[in-house]
């Protein structure tokens, strides 16, 4: 079984649409991210947490929100999708400690269109 | 922000060649990471690079980290068709500029033509 799964794995919605994007893991760790991603523009991040009580935002966070429900759950919201929203998004996690402080391990990816 | 230069951004190579992509920075980084993703896919880590000068394989890959912590490479020897990706650098800035994040490169899309 995967260590860190998404869903949905697809989505359609239209411009408007409150969509919530899921994650959960199993591998214990602490901090969990969400990255957006579209061509040519590599990974950018939108929020990520340290533990339950931690939301912190990232360089593209406006017009998205979280929620982090669990150590193992970080859910990712689009309050009213609009289509430049239109991109791949995974979430990450990463161990609090020593060097797996910087290595993350990711999903598998939530493509979302929005129309 | 702090941005990663990573190049080159696509590689079109015969199968059996060796590729050699590298990531560059302006500002000093305490780790470097790289990833592959294949379609459809997340990233998923290659390899790890802690401290500056340390020289990493993972099979037929292997990755430095500079001695200026200021840039990183990878080389891939003997090219075979499942090498086909995107190839992603990330760092991990100092404490001073957020080292709680990583920085990702813009990647290297590699085809091989069998």
């Amino acid at each position: 079984d995967a260590d860190v799964t998404q869903t949905p794995r697809n989505r359609i919605t239209k411009t408007g649409k409150r969509i919530m994007l899921e994650c959960s893991q199993t591998k214990g760790h602490d901090r969990m991210y969400w990255y957006r991603q579209d061509p040519g523009l590599g990974l950018r991040l939108i929020y990520y947490s340290f533990d339950v009580k931690d939301i912190n935002k990232g360089e593209i966070s406006d017009g998205y929100s979280v929620s982090r429900q669990a150590q193992a759950k970080f859910s990712l919201s689009l309050e009213s999708a609009i289509p430049n929203q239109t991109a791949l998004y995974f979430c990450a996690t990463s161990d609090f400690r020593g060097r797996g402080i910087a290595t993350q391990y990711f999903g598998p990816g939530t493509r979302l269109l929005v129309l | 922000g702090q941005q990663l230069n990573q190049s080159p951004q696509s590689m079109f190579i015969q199968e059996g060649e060796d590729v050699s992509m590298n990531c560059t920075s302006s500002s000093i980084f305490n780790t470097w990471l790289w990833y592959k993703q294949e379609p459809g896919e997340g990233p998923v880590l290659l390899i790890a690079l802690y401290k500056a000068g340390e020289l990493t394989s993972n099979g037929r890959l292997t990755a430095q980290f500079g001695i200026t912590r200021k840039d990183s490479f990878l080389n891939i020897s003997a090219s075979i068709p499942s090498d086909v990706g995107i190839y992603f650098c990330a760092g991990r800035p100092t404490l001073r500029q957020g080292a709680q994040k990583l920085v990702f490169g813009q990647g290297t899309r590699l085809t091989i033509n069998p």
